[in-house]
């Protein structure tokens, strides 16, 4: 168990939809990172947040946005879901002083 | 980020030891070399990291090249469990680091009883 929770597990949506994707960091962590993987792209960095700001973006499409609250969860929204969507949604979480990532579970979507 | 090269696969028995290669020839004086893996189901974990010597931890080892062009990470004795998608990562440390992973395709290790 790494500490990071996330939720949902799984979820499965229609084209179109907008979703939340729920990540609790490590007790203290104060950066959140989200990364995508697919079958096709593999692990790809979306964004991270320090602190509540945010920090470096990556490959993350317009439709997709995040924010990171002053208790440090933070949430994924995804947009106007296309059947590309369809991955595993990683959260991690790393220290003050950086170092490794922590990830959690992962949230499955399923865009149909 | 500097690019890692990986084999695709790899396959050893089981209680034997595995030497995972990385080639890293364009890393800079300030990356670090960072090994994660990731088991079957489950978000990538981390393994090990090192600089310029050789670190060892209760997990693994990693061997690093004189010049850093090229590391290891051994596993003294493969199980079951040790069967995952095993990343080398080059990250810069910079100031705080706290900067992104860039993950590759790694490589597959199966294991075999």
């Amino acid at each position: 168990d790494s500490g990071v929770t996330q939720t949902p597990k799984h979820l499965i949506t229609a084209t179109g939809q907008r979703v939340t994707l729920r990540c609790s960091p490590r007790s203290g962590d104060l950066s959140v990172y989200w990364y995508q993987q697919s079958l096709d792209q593999g692990l790809q960095f979306l964004i991270q947040y320090y602190n509540g700001e945010e920090r470096a973006k990556g490959n993350i499409l317009e439709r997709f946005s995040a924010q990171q609250f002053p208790d440090l969860h933070s949430e994924l929204n995804l947009s106007s879901l296309e059947l590309g969507d369809s991955a595993l949604y990683f959260c991690a979480s790393s220290g003050v002083a950086g170092g490794e990532q922590y990830f959690g579970p992962g949230t499955r979507l399923t865009v149909t | 980020d500097a690019k890692t090269t990986q084999p695709n696969s790899m396959e050893s028995n089981e209680e034997e030891p595995v030497h995972l290669p990385c080639n890293h020839s364009t890393i800079s004086g300030t990356d670090y070399i960072h090994w994660y893996r990731q088991l079957p189901s489950q978000g990538p974990e981390y393994v090990i990291h090192g600089l310029t010597s050789n670190v060892n931890n209760r997990m693994a080892s990693l061997a690093i090249a004189e010049d850093r062009k090229s590391s290891t990470l051994i596993l003294h004795r493969a199980t079951l469990r040790d069967a995952a998608v095993y990343y080398c990562i080059l990250r810069y440390r910079g100031f705080s680091g706290n900067t992104p992973l860039v993950f590759g395709k790694g490589t597959r290790l199966s294991v075999i009883a």
